[in-house]
């Protein structure tokens, strides 16, 4: 069973652009979550989506937006990109909505604002 | 506020030796607390998931431990080799939120 892919796996933008990242979960997870790691705020959550409806969000600024599609991939979205954003944004799918659920993990995409 | 802790930020130890890694949080109120590995430029890959009333989680050389009274959790890796080297990160479930609190893990060099 294939594992978690995101595209593209490196980015890099200029202040002020917008960007989409992707992420397709394991075939038959229905929760996406999505992750933000940098060096010096380590692992911060950004949002969960289950069944094309967001169940969760963290704490950032609207300009980070996601979707989910009815086959489970998602889209995460930054608008007006800030050098702060650069870091490595991380997928992760669980088979269900349940909190109990295992995460895994894609390989991340790392986003270079300059 | 939910606040997770990992003690020590890095370690390095010769192959072969038993070791423990440590992971605390502020907040007994979790679902589960989950161990994480990640190795240079690469994802994260599940170790083990305890959930809340469990105590520990076996799985091959791992052995992780919860004890939710006292906000603590232990990885245990046997044996260690030169493949454990990675970042060890403990995440856990927040009752307060639903969200994944994350630690900012433990760097573990095996020296062959």
């Amino acid at each position: 069973k294939a594992g978690v892919t995101q595209t593209p796996r490196y980015l890099i933008k200029t202040r002020g652009q917008q960007v989409t990242l992707s992420c397709s979960p394991i075939s038959g997870h229905r929760s996406v979550s999505w992750y933000q790691q940098t060096p010096g705020q380590g692992l911060q959550f950004l949002f969960e989506y289950f069944s094309e409806t967001q169940r969760n969000k963290g704490n950032f600024p609207g300009r980070f937006s996601g979707r989910q599609f009815s086959n489970s991939r998602s889209e995460m979205n930054v608008s007006t990109l800030e050098l702060g954003d650069s870091a490595l944004y991380l997928c992760a799918s669980s088979a269900g909505q349940g909190i109990d659920n295992e995460q895994f993990f894609g390989p991340g995409t790392r986003l270079t604002v300059l | 506020k939910q606040e997770v802790t990992q003690i020590p930020a890095a370690l390095s130890v010769p192959e072969g030796e038993n070791l423990v890694l440590n992971c605390s949080f502020t907040d007994s109120a979790i679902y589960n607390l989950q161990w994480f590995r990640q190795d240079p430029g690469k994802g994260l890959t599940s170790l083990l998931l305890i959930q809340s009333s469990q105590r520990e989680q076996t799985s091959g050389r791992l052995n992780a431990s919860l004890d939710k009274s006292s906000g603590r959790s232990t990885l245990y890796i046997a044996a260690s080799q030169p493949g454990d080297s990675a970042t060890y990160l403990c995440a856990v479930r927040s009752k307060s939120n639903y969200q994944l609190i994350w630690g900012a893990g433990t760097k573990l060099i095996i020296k062959p």
